[in-house]
C-alpha cells in the first residue's frame, strides 16, 4: 500500500524568503506524484505533478517540487514567498498501476506567510 | 484545468434526515468521479469511485447503504448521505480525474455538512 508523509503541521516564513514544504512518500516501484493547495473551504487546487523525466518539477504560482528518489522525497519549493501563499498544503502520491486512479494524500501542511 | 462544481457549497440539516451532494463535470465528461471526506484540520480520505454505468466502488471501512452514490451521467455524480448522524458532519470533496494517464485529478469546491 502507497503512503505519503508530511512531517510538518506547519511551516512558517516571512515573505520574500524561500520556502519549503516536506513530503515523502512509500509507493513500490515509480510513483506518481502530486501537489494540491487548499484555501480555507475551498477544494483543493492543482499546483504539480511528478511523472517522470526531469526531477525538478514546475507549477503554477510559480511553485516547484524536487523528486528525489533516493530520499524518497517530493518537497514543494518557491524562491519566494508571498502572504497570498498562506494556505494548506497535500503533496499526494498515485501508483504507476493502471488500476487505480485515486489519490493517497498526506496529512497536510499549513504554511504561513509571515508580512 | 477541469471545471468541477458541487451543491450545494454548505448544508445544515436534523440528525435522521437524508442530504443528497451533486457533482457536475461542468466542461467534460467524466466516466469516473472519486469521492472524499476531510475531517475538520485533517487530510482527505477517499471514501469510493463512482462509476458511470455501474456501481460504485467503495472503500473499506465505508458503509455503502449509508453513503449512497450514483453516476447518473457522464457530467454528473451524486452523493447521498442517508438518516445522517453528527458524526457524519464533515467537508465532502469530489473529484474527476481528466488528462493522459497519469491523470490529474480536478476537484470541486467541496460541501460541508453539519448534522444537528
Amino acid at each position: 500500500a502507497q503512503s505519503v508523509a508530511q512531517p510538518e503541521d506547519q511551516v512558517n516564513v516571512a515573505e520574500g524568503n524561500p520556502l519549503t514544504v516536506k513530503c515523502t512518500y512509500s509507493v513500490s516501484g515509480n510513483p506518481y506524484l502530486f501537489w494540491y493547495v487548499q484555501y480555507p473551504n475551498r477544494g483543493l487546487q492543482f499546483l504539480l505533478k511528478y511523472i517522470t523525466g526531469d526531477n525538478l518539477v514546475k507549477g503554477s504560482y510559480g511553485f516547484e517540487a524536487e523528486f528525489n528518489k533516493s530520499q524518497t522525497s517530493f518537497h514543494l519549493k518557491k524562491p519566494s514567498a508571498l502572504v497570498s501563499d498562506s494556505a494548506l498544503y497535500f503533496c499526494a502520491v498515485r501508483p504507476p498501476s493502471t488500476g487505480r486512479r485515486a489519490l493517497t494524500f498526506g496529512s497536510g501542511t499549513r504554511l504561513q506567510v509571515q508580512p | 484545468g477541469a471545471v468541477v462544481s458541487q451543491h450545494p457549497s454548505r448544508v445544515i440539516c436534523k440528525s435522521g434526515t437524508s442530504v443528497k451532494i451533486e457533482c457536475r463535470s461542468l466542461d467534460f465528461q467524466a466516466t469516473t468521479m472519486f469521492w472524499y471526506r476531510q475531517f475538520p484540520k485533517q487530510s482527505l480520505m477517499l471514501m469510493a469511485t463512482s462509476n458511470e454505468g455501474s456501481k460504485a466502488t467503495y472503500e473499506q471501512g465505508v458503509e455503502k447503504d449509508k453513503f449512497l452514490i450514483n453516476h447518473a451521467s457522464l457530467t454528473l455524480s451524486t452523493l447521498t448521505v442517508t438518516s445522517a448522524h453528527p458524526e457524519d458532519s464533515s467537508f465532502y470533496i469530489c473529484s474527476v480525474p481528466l488528462g493522459q494517464a497519469p491523470d490529474t485529478q480536478y476537484f470541486g469546491p467541496g460541501t460541508r455538512l453539519t448534522v444537528l
